[in-house]
């Protein structure tokens, strides 16, 4: 399975300030997503990173908000814009080939906002 | 739309015990069928998987079974170990190969 290089690994931010967190695969991979887990709670996917054009979101979640970038089948990006606390959450790149029956998550970034 | 529902934990259990997570699951057709597991300050791994109806998935002495009668992937083991506390997820891949996860389980195994 592809192994994922995802940064930072963590970071605390001012509020009204925006972070990128990258998703590195070590092989191209068809399918890649980002999403949100808020403390204690499941997994919410934002969006899946489309290959050279936009991100398809999930309903509750915009491109102002997290733009989505995807050059090419092995990385992508996403950016928390203008922060807020209730952005604190952990945010995970997933990846994997379709049909491949499972997909491979990153270790995460856990992002604090003060 | 496609839904996923687990039982609620936190589920502890001595270790040596005999472990049960159940999940259900709502969908149209036969979604593909996974277990997640996270153990803490890590991302998700994979644990198990099955793609039809009465597929085993199996790893590291946790199994489930894809019952298409019940709509159900419970996850058992028959000797939990300290090392196996971690959350667990259920998942179904629905027809746009996206993964929709249930609320996650909590497993505390004490020595």
């Amino acid at each position: 399975s592809a192994v994922i290089s995802q940064k930072p690994s963590r970071d605390i931010c001012q509020r009204g300030t925006s972070l990128t967190i990258q998703c590195q695969v070590d092989s191209q991979v068809t399918m890649m997503f980002w999403y949100r887990q808020q403390p204690g709670q499941s997994l919410t996917l934002i969006a899946t990173a489309n290959q050279g054009s936009e991100a398809t979101y999930e309903s509750g979640f915009v491109i102002d908000k997290f733009p989505i970038s995807r050059p090419n089948l092995t990385f992508s990006t996403l950016t928390v814009s203008n922060m807020s606390p209730e952005d604190s959450s952990i945010y995970l790149c997933s990846v994997g080939t379709q049909g491949d029956g499972g997909y491979t998550f990153g270790s995460g970034t856990r992002l604090t906002v003060v | 739309g496609d839904s996923v529902t687990q039982m609620e934990g936190p589920v502890t259990l001595s270790e040596e015990a005999f472990l049960t997570i159940n999940c259900t699951y709502t969908a149209t057709g036969y979604p593909s069928l996974f277990w997640y597991v996270q153990y803490p300050g890590e991302g998700l791994q994979l644990l198990l998987k099955a793609t039809k109806a009465d597929d085993k998935g199996s790893n590291k002495g946790f199994e489930a079974t894809y019952r298409k009668e019940t709509t159900s992937f419970h996850l058992e083991k028959g000797s939990v170990q300290v090392s196996d506390s971690a959350v667990y997820f259920c998942a179904l891949m629905d027809s746009s190969y996206k993964l929709i996860f249930g609320s996650g389980t909590r497993l505390l195994v004490r020595p």
